[in-house]
């Protein structure tokens, strides 16, 4: 148990469809993270949000869409996805930049 | 732009050997280094380096800093199957976010009974 919940575990969806992964942390934490991990591939950071602000946007496709109502919830909002966002995504805290990251456990997404 | 740079890409071997990994970082302002194990799922932070020639340790896991070096090592004594996982190595991006973090390809390490 992480203290960050990710959910769903796995999510198959066709190219047109719209989706949302959701991430909670437990941890008392002031920024949530979005990566995406492919095979073979680096963590790529997809978007930081720290005290519900964003910080970071990695130059994400706008397919791609983050959302955080609050501190302790995290949104990645999918839509007409290409197949090659098939990949494992990963939610992270931390209570500051410089402290570690802590990651749920991740959503497994295939697109057909 | 940043680079990390994990080495060897995997390594097989058996219980109770010893195993070393090894993590070079490229970057202009060092901050800090990060390794992680990734299991079948979420990578869990295992330390945090940030003074050169300190050994942080725990249990049969210790990593040391070369700041000099922008390099780090971490081992693993009398491994375990339970030790099988992909070893993450990271660092704050230098460009000034503290947000930000560059990731290894990682190690995959198997530990064969």
């Amino acid at each position: 148990e992480t203290g960050v919940t990710q959910t769903p575990r796995h999510l198959v969806m066709g190219m047109t469809n719209k989706k949302s992964l959701k991430c909670e942390q437990h941890l008392g934490h002031n920024a949530m993270y979005w990566y995406k991990q492919s095979a073979k591939k680096p963590l790529e950071l997809m978007f930081v949000y720290s005290l519900e602000e964003r910080v970071e946007n990695n130059s994400v496709p706008s397919r791609f869409s983050p959302e955080c109502p609050n501190s302790s919830h995290l949104f990645l909002h999918l839509h007409t996805l290409q197949p090659e966002d098939s990949a494992l995504y990963l939610c992270a805290s931390s209570q500051t930049g410089s402290q570690p990251q802590h990651f749920g456990d991740g959503t497994r997404l295939s697109i057909l | 732009e940043d680079k990390v740079v994990q080495s060897p890409l995997s390594l097989v071997v058996h219980e109770g050997d010893t195993v070393t990994l090894n993590c070079s970082y490229e970057v202009t302002n060092f901050r800090s280094l990060l390794w992680y194990k990734q299991e079948k799922k979420a990578p869990t932070f295992l330390f945090m380096l940030t003074s050169s020639g300190i050994e942080k340790k725990s249990g049969r896991l210790s990593s040391i800093l070369d700041k000099k070096e922008l390099s780090s090592i971490l081992n693993i004594t009398a491994t375990q199957t339970g030790d099988s996982a992909i070893y993450l190595c990271a660092g704050p991006n230098s460009g000034g976010s503290n947000y930000k973090l560059t990731f290894g390809k990682g190690t995959l390490l198997t530990v064969n009974p």
